[in-house]
């Protein structure tokens, strides 16, 4: 099972800023926060990881709390295009650390013009 | 920018067949995944494939399956005898040298209905 939550669904306005949440409580020390999307069924898409510390990449920022147990994903200026459902995963899982990624239900993101 | 592609896009089947669904994974990865996702259910983990051989597998992943890197670029998704539930989209993955922190490419997916 998934060790993540993250709420059913959300909507956000164009233009503004999208902030989903993830928590995560049962995290462990080595394991990263990972985010994907799911564009209306095509194939998950990579967004952004992080460890500990906050992340920034082109897409999206990843803030981390201190204690790692929760995570928020932020979309600066969410398009239309960003509709779509937003997974939070921890991993990699197990002693073999083969990367294998544990898909949740995700939070299926509206952005609304 | 490179791409994982995957063929065929839909694949209709009739129950009891064998179907093998294809991926090029991008060309410098190392590590190379197939994920299912059964319609309107979440993204399930299948296989992971590292150095030529399974490196981890689900228990979905039973004997009626398995996975092959025939030649450098292909790598294959077997099912022996399909049956109505494995209908389902078929994602094939990849990520790159070795290091499983780094992000996964997914292809577009195959999507596979058994009659």
């Amino acid at each position: 099972d998934a060790k993540t939550t993250q709420p059913t669904s959300m909507d956000c306005a164009e233009g503004r800023a999208a902030n989903l949440p993830c928590n995560h409580s049962t995290i462990s020390g080595n394991e990263y926060v990972y985010w994907y999307r799911q564009i209306h069924s095509q194939g998950p898409q990579y967004i952004i990881h992080g460890l500990k510390n906050n992340e920034t990449n082109e897409m999206a920022s990843l803030i981390i709390t201190e204690d790692r147990k929760s995570s928020t994903l932020i979309l600066p200026h969410a398009t239309l295009r960003d509709t779509a459902v937003y997974y939070c995963i921890v991993g990699p899982y197990g002693s073999g650390n083969t990367g294998k990624l544990i898909f949740g239900q995700g939070t299926t993101l509206q952005v609304k013009p | 920018e490179p791409e994982v592609t995957q063929t065929p896009s839909h694949q209709v089947t009739q129950m009891g067949q064998e179907v093998i669904l294809r991926c090029v994974p991008i060309s410098n990865h190392l590590y190379f995944y197939w994920y299912r996702q059964i319609l309107g259910q979440k993204v399930e983990f299948l296989v992971s494939f590292y150095n030529n051989e399974i490196s981890e597998k689900s228990e979905i992943f039973d004997d009626q399956f398995s996975v092959e890197r025939p030649d450098g670029s292909n790598f294959t998704l077997k099912i022996r005898s399909t049956k109505l539930e494995d209908s389902a989209m078929y994602f094939c993955a990849s990520s790159e040298d070795g290091n499983i922190y780094n992000e996964q490419f997914f292809g577009p997916g195959t999507r596979l209905t058994v009659l």
